[in-house]
């Protein structure tokens, strides 16, 4: 099983439609979760941290799941610039180690 | 004033040779990194340095090896490249883990060196 898992997509939306990526992971101590983004030919950002209590910023809303060792992403009125690849992240078994998902491509469509 | 950033952007090489790849940050953080994004998108950590000290080193062949010269520097050396070394690399800090009251805290990339092995 893979340490991350995402639903690769890519996920073809409208603009202003609603969509939600899922994740799970595999190690049950982990305690930190992420949300990166990352644009075509560019660097992952952070987007998001994902709080025990669930998060919102804006348009975006991440949840957690410790019990299921699930995340997800929800994505409210869709942009154009929201079309990128979005990883979930979560630190492994050590420190400061980040382990990546592969990513689950989003595009928006006018 | 860019926080992260790498030299060389490309670097397009022949099998066999050595080259090297530098990261520079002026963010004032403690803890450096290098990944990996091969051609499927999956990146991965390769190492990890904390003041210049080496904390996570993590499966990646003795050809490559990482040298911090000083905690605003991290740069990777690669022997007798294969093709298989083809990829993006990229290079990242943070503030090193303990400070983030126990949760692994935010890691800025640089804009990555893409290495192409012919």
């Amino acid at each position: 099983r893979k340490e991350v898992e995402q639903d690769p997509g890519p996920f073809n939306v409208p603009e202003g439609a609603t969509v939600a990526f899922n994740c799970t992971y595999s190690n049950s101590a982990s305690q930190s979760f992420f949300w990166y983004r990352q644009d075509c030919r560019k660097e992952p950002k952070l987007l998001m941290s994902v709080y025990s209590s669930g998060n919102e910023d804006g348009r975006f809303t991440a949840q957690l799941n410790r019990a299921s060792q699930y995340i997800s992403l929800l994505i409210r009125d869709s942009k154009l610039s929201d079309s990128a690849t979005y990883l979930c992240v979560v630190n492994g078994p050590y420190g400061n180690k980040l382990v990546f998902g592969a990513g689950t491509i989003l595009r928006v469509k006018s | 004033d860019t926080a992260v950033s790498q030299t060389p952007k490309y670097l397009v090489t022949q099998m066999g040779n050595d080259k090297s790849i530098k990261c520079e940050q002026n963010l004032g953080h403690d803890t450096m990194y290098w990944y990996k994004q091969d051609s499927k998108k999956f990146l991965k950590i390769m190492f990890s340095y904390n003041n210049k000290e080496l904390i996570i080193n993590e499966t990646v062949p003795n050809r490559f090896s990482p040298k911090s010269p000083d905690k605003a520097h991290l740069n990777l050396h690669i022997n007798s490249l294969e093709l298989g070394d083809s990829a993006v690399y990229f290079c990242a800090s943070s503030r090193p883990w303990g400070e983030g009251g126990g949760r692994t805290d935010t890691q800025y990339f640089g804009p990555g060196t893409r290495l192409t092995v012919l």
